[in-house]
């Protein structure tokens, strides 16, 4: 079965320090979405790309996070520099959209489970 | 601004019951819904996804009806079994483009099936 892959599955880390969270989405979808999941805020979208263009970011801090598509295998989020309140779960996950359409399901990663100290 | 409640928050039954979640949302100017499952400490799974033209959608023991013009929908999960128990999230594509699948999700609802 095809899947998302999101490395690394857990990141500890001291506040200040550089993140780096990493995602391969499903071959041949085109569009990727970074999530962020938390007890208090539940499940917020944080950015989502099509076609490896960035179409939606207004859910992301933009004073310390990132995200880009080097290429159409890779999503990467990063986070400089980190704070405790970045703490939370990370998903990834990819889709097949087309125009009119979209109506292709999501398929999520397992997630990253990032703890600042 | 789109916003999405679930009830009940968590809900626990015995195996063989026949249970049913809620969804409400508040704009009905939706493209399509999606109820999906997490597990404790995985993603989530989609389960079914309606379109808004759509009253209704079934998979196995799983029926998910919409109703768009009160912004409702539900999940009616037939003879539960233990497996079954996991976080339960409902999510609506707002009508923004024709292009982006940004779902507002539900909180979600924990349910536990005993056996």
């Amino acid at each position: 079965d095809a899947r998302v892959t999101q490395t690394p599955r857990h990141k500890v880390t001291e506040m200040g320090q550089e993140v780096t969270m990493r995602c391969q989405p499903i071959l041949g979808h085109n569009t990727v979405f970074w999530y962020r999941q938390t007890m208090m805020q539940g499940l917020e979208l944080l950015a989502y790309f099509r076609n490896r263009a960035p179409l939606d970011d207004s859910g992301m801090p933009k004073d310390r996070f990132s995200a880009e598509m080097p290429d159409a295998t890779l999503a990467t989020l990063k986070i400089q520099p980190s704070e405790p309140r970045d703490s939370a779960v990370y998903f990834c996950a990819s889709g097949l959209s087309s125009r009119g359409g979209g109506n292709q399901p999501q398929h999520f990663g397992d997630g990253t489970r990032l703890s600042i100290l | 601004k789109q916003e999405v409640t679930q009830i009940p928050a968590a809900l626990s039954v015995p195996e063989g019951e026949n249970l049913v979640l809620n969804c409400s949302f508040t704009d009905s100017a939706i493209y399509n819904l999606q109820w999906f499952r997490q597990d404790p400490g995985k993603g989530l799974t989609s389960l079914l996804l309606i379109q808004s033209s759509q009253r209704e959608q079934t998979s196995g023991r799983l029926n998910a009806s919409l109703d768009k013009s009160s912004g409702r929908s539900t999940l009616y999960i037939a003879a539960s079994q233990p497996g079954d128990s996991a976080t339960y999230l409902c999510a609506v594509r707002p009508m923004l483009d024709n292009y982006g699948q940004n779902f507002v999700f539900g909180p979600g609802t924990r349910l536990s099936v005993l056996p």
